[in-house]
């Protein structure tokens, strides 16, 4: 079993739904989670950490932990095009740790 | 300020042959990784630097080389190319830590196949 498990897609949603893209891990260990949002042909850009269990909120974009179940969420609210983009979540167990990556889910927002 | 960069975009190798991935950064960044990127293979961590003279190994290290002897550049030498070794190279660079925190900063990539 891998470490961080994700669903490559691709995800295909009309304009202004609201998106659920997810994770599940087996390492208990995992205390960060990261979600990294790359465009087509760039490099991954960080979009929001998160530090143990809960919620944590940014404009649109909400990501959620339950490390009780080894799951982690990224949700979009009110989806744009320009939000069309692999999505890779990432964990790791300390600040000094390396960070274990997801495969990413290709998002595609429909206009 | 360029922030980080790799050369060159593309690559094309023949098996056995060897050449270098480079990277500069010039934010004084300390902590600098290599990644691959292969298809339904996420991204996967080569080598990596906590600062000039240090060097470790990530998760996929073998038939990859790294030196570090400035802050600002970070290659990464392949010895022997071989067909496994196709994929996208990324760079990347946080101020200090591995980038769990601190916001991860990626080059655009070097896209190599190797026949």
């Amino acid at each position: 079993q891998k470490e961080v498990e994700q669903d490559p897609g691709p995800l295909s949603v009309p304009e202004g739904a609201i998106v659920s893209l997810n994770c599940t891990y087996s390492n208990s260990a995992f205390q960060y989670f990261m979600w990294y949002r790359q465009y087509s042909r760039k490099g991954p850009e960080l979009l929001m950490y998160t530090y143990s269990s809960g919620n944590k909120e940014d404009g649109r974009f909400t990501a959620q932990v339950d490390k009780s179940s080894k799951y982690i969420s990224l949700f979009i609210r009110d989806s744009q095009p320009s939000d069309s983009a692999t999505y890779l979540c990432a964990m790791s167990g300390d600040l000094d740790d390396k960070i274990i990556f997801g495969k990413g889910t290709r998002l595609h927002i429909l206009p | 300020n360029a922030g980080v960069t790799q050369t060159p975009k593309f690559q094309v190798l023949k098996t056995g042959q060897s050449m270098t991935l480079q990277c500069a950064q010039d934010m004084n960044h300390e902590y600098m990784s290599w990644y691959r990127q292969d298809p339904g293979m996420g991204l996967r961590l080569i080598h990596y630097s906590v600062g000039a003279g240090i060097t470790d190994q990530g998760e996929v290290p073998n038939g990859y080389n790294v030196s570090r002897s400035t802050t600002e550049d970070f290659p990464l030498r392949l010895l022997s190319a071989a067909p496994s070794q196709t994929s996208v190279y990324f760079c990347a660079t946080t101020p200090s830590g591995t980038g769990v925190t601190d916001t991860q900063y990626f080059g655009p990539g070097t896209r190599l196949t190797v026949l």
